[in-house]
């Protein structure tokens, strides 16, 4: 089946302006993660959804990042007011919910979008 | 605070080789590790994990050991191949039925001929 995917792959906006990001995560998949990749930085978690329950956006920096989720499977990423330090890798993540305990899952990944702000 | 690091930005292997990846942790409550691969202009793709019940997993020519003690977990490749070459992330998360993953900065590997 697909794969985790992302749009755009590529975004230059100028500083002040709203951008969105969209993610379409595997079919089936509950959960879904957003991350950033800032240059030579790891991934630093923003935000996380997973079925019904309130999401986890214990990563977001500011008030001006904010996602939502709609009907369960594609997700929004929209960041207003863009400034430069915002310029980085976006990725987009889902996973199988972890059945408990110590079971295994992983996440899997899509592509990215690039986001440049000038 | 960084609670997931790879003190090694980069690590050259020749081919034939075996190559071991490093990762450290801080955080004692982190029951499952994650070691992904990353090409340039691609997501991170799945490896190989490791609960924290273990001290070893084994697929293929890739191991990852956990030593909880020391809060130290390893990747090895072995033989390393060319195409085993981009940057490799050690991944940690503790609980719940989704959990966000802490991600160390990257080893980059590059395995020459």
């Amino acid at each position: 089946g697909a794969g985790v995917s992302q749009s755009p792959s590529n975004k230059v906006t100028e500083k002040g302006k709203d951008v969105e990001l969209r993610c379409d995560p595997i079919s089936g998949h509950t959960a879904l993660y957003w991350y950033r990749q800032s240059l030579g930085q790891g991934l630093e978690f923003l935000i996380y959804f997973q079925g019904n329950s309130a999401p986890d956006k214990s990563g977001l920096p500011s008030d001006r990042f904010s996602a939502e989720r709609t009907g369960g499977s594609v997700s929004t990423l929209t960041i207003q007011r863009t400034q430069q330090e915002d310029s980085a890798v976006y990725l987009c993540a889902s996973s199988l919910p972890r059945s408990g305990g110590l079971s295994s899952y992983e996440q899997y990944f899509g592509p990215g979008t690039r986001l440049t702000v000038t | 605070d960084q609670q997931v690091k790879q003190n090694s930005p980069s690590l050259s292997v020749q081919e034939g080789r075996i190559s071991i990846l490093n990762c450290d942790y801080t955080n004692s409550m982190f029951d499952y590790f994650l070691w992904y691969k990353k090409y340039p202009a691609e997501g991170p793709t799945f490896l190989i994990s490791i609960s924290s019940i273990k001290d070893k997993n084994e697929d293929g020519r890739f191991t990852v050991f956990l030593n909880k003690s020391a809060k130290h977990l390893s990747l090895h490749i072995v033989p390393s191949q060319p195409g085993d070459s981009a940057v490799y992330f050690c991944a940690a998360s503790y609980g719940g039925t989704a959990s966000k993953l802490t991600f160390g900065t990257g080893t980059r590997l590059q395995v020459t001929l």
